[in-house]
């Protein structure tokens, strides 16, 4: 079985400095890794991912997540936070053996981010 | 159009009633997702669909809930005797075999 874990309900930051919102990860083949976003009112949108590769993933609106296959973690970053990144935060992982079932995503509960001035 | 679309975008109805909801993936995209989304909390996977597999019904909550999807084309997902605790947002989404998925607006669901 896999299963992902966002252990901050919410995470608070000012705007300017940087933010982490965290995520751990159990899956029994290699973790294909996820982040997405969802603002009020709003469908997810797919913010980047890890299949493999460079540990260190960017994507879209400036973030950036870390693999760590040691801690199984792989935490959402960003360099200076923005009142407008404050949303709902998604971390998500599949079982990257086969195209079967194994395509299925599993997501964490979510974290949100708050970002002040 | 370019995106993943669902319809209705909401659905008020009373308990008992059956409802359809409305999904129209992303051209080309193999695979086919539901979810449902309680307010305030996380993602429930629900089915999915991946070219002419079976598909993967194993979030189903009850024999009340079914889908269907033709070919590669559009979902419907059907709940039948809605219950109080089935209002939920509904989303589908879409990809390419084993990519990121793509999601939809969602389906916002009361059932009174």
């Amino acid at each position: 079985a896999q299963s992902v874990a966002q252990p901050e309900d919410q995470v608070n930051v000012a705007e300017g400095n940087p933010l982490t919102v965290k995520c751990t990860y159990s899956v029994s083949g290699n973790p294909y890794l996820f982040w997405y976003v969802q603002y009020p009112n709003r469908g997810l949108q797919f913010l980047l991912k890890y299949i493999t590769g460079d540990n260190l993933v960017k994507g879209s609106y400036g973030f950036e997540a870390e693999f760590n296959k040691s801690q199984t973690s792989f935490h959402l970053k960003k360099p200076s936070a923005l009142v407008s990144d404050s949303a709902l935060y998604f971390c998500a992982v599949r079982d990257g053996r086969g195209t079967g079932t194994a395509s299925k995503l599993t997501f964490g509960t979510g974290t949100r981010l708050q970002v002040t001035l | 159009g370019a995106g993943v679309s669902q319809s209705p975008s909401n659905k008020v109805t009373e308990k008992g009633k059956d409802v359809e909801l409305r999904c129209d993936p992303i051209s080309g995209h193999t695979a086919l997702y539901w979810y449902r989304q309680r307010l305030g909390q996380g993602l429930e996977f629900l089915i999915y669909f991946q070219g002419n597999s079976a598909p993967d019904k194993s979030g189903l909550p009850s024999d009340r809930f079914s889908a269907e999807r033709t070919g590669e084309s559009v979902s419907t997902l059907t709940i039948q005797r809605t219950q109080q605790e089935d209002s939920a947002v509904y989303l589908c989404a879409s990809s390419f075999v084993w990519r990121e998925q793509f999601f939809g607006p969602g389906t916002r669901l009361t059932v009174l």
